[in-house]
């Protein structure tokens, strides 16, 4: 168990809706990662946030958005779902505002899109 | 050209083989060198962590880096079913907000 919970682990929904992805990072840590993994583009970074600042940015889309909160929780929404955002969803945190340090992910959240 | 490239395998072994898993990369800033393990319905976890060139062991593990030829790996020693796995590098460089950059695994099997 790598102390990250991510909710829920399972969803499935039909096109153009939304959808809130949640994440409780390791105690302590103050970095939050979102990435999304796909069978054909493998795992990409989207998005950091340390201790409630937006930190880097990767290959985000415009319909997606992100925060964390003051309880250091982030949440990941997608909104106007396409059949092409169906991938698993991992969030990971660590103790360091950079990458150097260890990752730690929790077990993904699924989406599935129809 | 991806910035790290990784064959997907997959990749199928008997029990007790050495087990060699590579990646390539473009990005000569890359520094920090990693190999990730994930179980299937798991998230990654860090199996190795290496900066810059040159080799490390932990037990059956050992991580290679060459940077002259962007080149890293991950062997496995005497192979165990519970290797079974997708073996994902990562790597990023010096700045404080580079982001990692991973491979896209390799599935490993190993039969019994």
């Amino acid at each position: 168990d790598s102390g990250v919970t991510q909710t829920p682990k399972h969803l499935i929904t039909a096109t153009g809706q939304r959808v809130t992805l949640r994440c409780s990072p390791r105690s302590g840590d103050l970095s939050v990662y979102w990435y999304q993994q796909s069978l054909d583009q493998g795992l990409q970074f989207l998005i950091q946030y340390y201790n409630g600042e937006e930190r880097a940015k990767g290959n985000i889309l415009e319909r997606f958005s992100a925060q964390q909160f003051p309880d250091l929780h982030s949440e990941l929404n997608l909104s106007s779902l396409e059949l092409g955002d169906s991938a698993l969803y991992f969030c990971a945190s660590s103790v360091a505002p950079s990458g150097a340090g260890e990752l730690f992910f929790g077990e993904g959240s699924r989406l599935t899109v129809l | 050209q991806k910035e790290v490239e990784q064959d997907p395998g997959p990749l199928s072994v008997p029990e007790g083989a050495i087990v060699s898993l590579n990646c390539t990369y473009s990005n000569s800033a890359f520094q920090y060198f990693m190999w990730y393990r994930q179980y299937s319905r798991k998230g990654p976890e860090l199996l190795m962590y290496t900066y810059s060139s040159g080799n490390k062991e932990d037990g059956r593990f050992t991580a290679q880096v060459d940077k002259s030829s962007k080149y890293i790996s991950l062997f496995i020693r005497d192979s165990q079913p519970s290797d079974s796995a997708t073996y994902l590098c990562a790597m990023r460089g010096q700045g404080g907000s580079e982001k990692l950059v991973f491979g896209k695994g390799t599935k490993l099997t190993v039969n019994p």
